[in-house]
């Protein structure tokens, strides 16, 4: 167990809907990252938030978001949702911006139909 | 931008022999690297990590990698492997910087271990 934990596990959701995934980071982790796992682009790093503040971007894309709030729980909203949305989202904290180690979530697994 | 390449998407290997996976990157300055192992159905977790020193680094579950600056690679080995190394293993850079430093991920390497 890496300590993150991230919810739901599998969501199932039709094309235009929005969806709202969460992740919990380990006790005392400031940093959280969001990662979309697909089979055709692998793993590609989307957003860092680092005690709240947005610290780094990658391939997110327009109709996605996210925050971290007070407590540093993060949340990653996701809209006009479509097949190609398809991924597993990890989710992966650290103690620091310097990410010398991540952990990760188990994963939730979005299916779009 | 740096990137990394994990030459082999697919190794299999018998039980008990030695496996080699490749993984080279690439960066105009320098990386911390890591190897990740995912599960079936589990989350990444951390191998081993390469942040300064000795160039070969010992982790997790008899596993070893060797850090070669001038080839630009880090490959992972394991001199006997075992049924339960089936799994996917992720090669991954960092930036060796106080900022904002995500990680990279290569393509990653299917390992079968056939009994």
């Amino acid at each position: 167990d890496s300590g993150v934990t991230q919810t739901p596990k599998h969501l199932i959701t039709a094309t235009g809907q929005r969806v709202t995934l969460r992740c919990s980071p380990r006790s005392g982790d400031l940093s959280v990252y969001w990662y979309q796992q697909s089979l055709d682009q692998g793993l590609q790093f989307l957003i860092q938030y680092y005690n709240g503040e947005e610290r780094a971007k990658g391939n997110i894309l327009e109709r996605f978001s996210a925050q971290q709030f007070p407590d540093l729980h993060s949340e990653l909203n996701l809209s006009s949702l479509e097949l190609g949305d398809s991924a597993l989202y990890f989710c992966a904290s650290s103690v620091s911006v310097g990410e010398t180690e991540a952990f990760f979530g188990q994963g939730t697994r979005l299916t779009v139909v | 931008a740096q990137s990394v390449t994990q030459l082999d998407s697919q190794v299999p290997v018998f039980e008990e022999a030695p496996v080699e996976l490749r993984c080279n990157y690439s960066s105009s300055v320098s990386v911390y690297l890591f190897w990740y192992v995912q599960y079936p159905n589990q989350g990444l977790q951390l191998l081993l990590k390469y942040l300064s020193g000795s160039t070969l680094v010992k982790g997790i579950n008899g596993f070893e990698a060797e850090f070669n600056k001038s080839q630009t690679s880090f490959h992972l080995r394991k001199p006997s492997v075992h049924i339960s190394d089936t799994a996917e293993y992720f090669c991954a850079v960092s930036l060796l910087s106080s900022g904002n430093t995500p990680l990279v991920f290569g393509k990653g390497t299917r390992l079968s271990v056939i009994a």
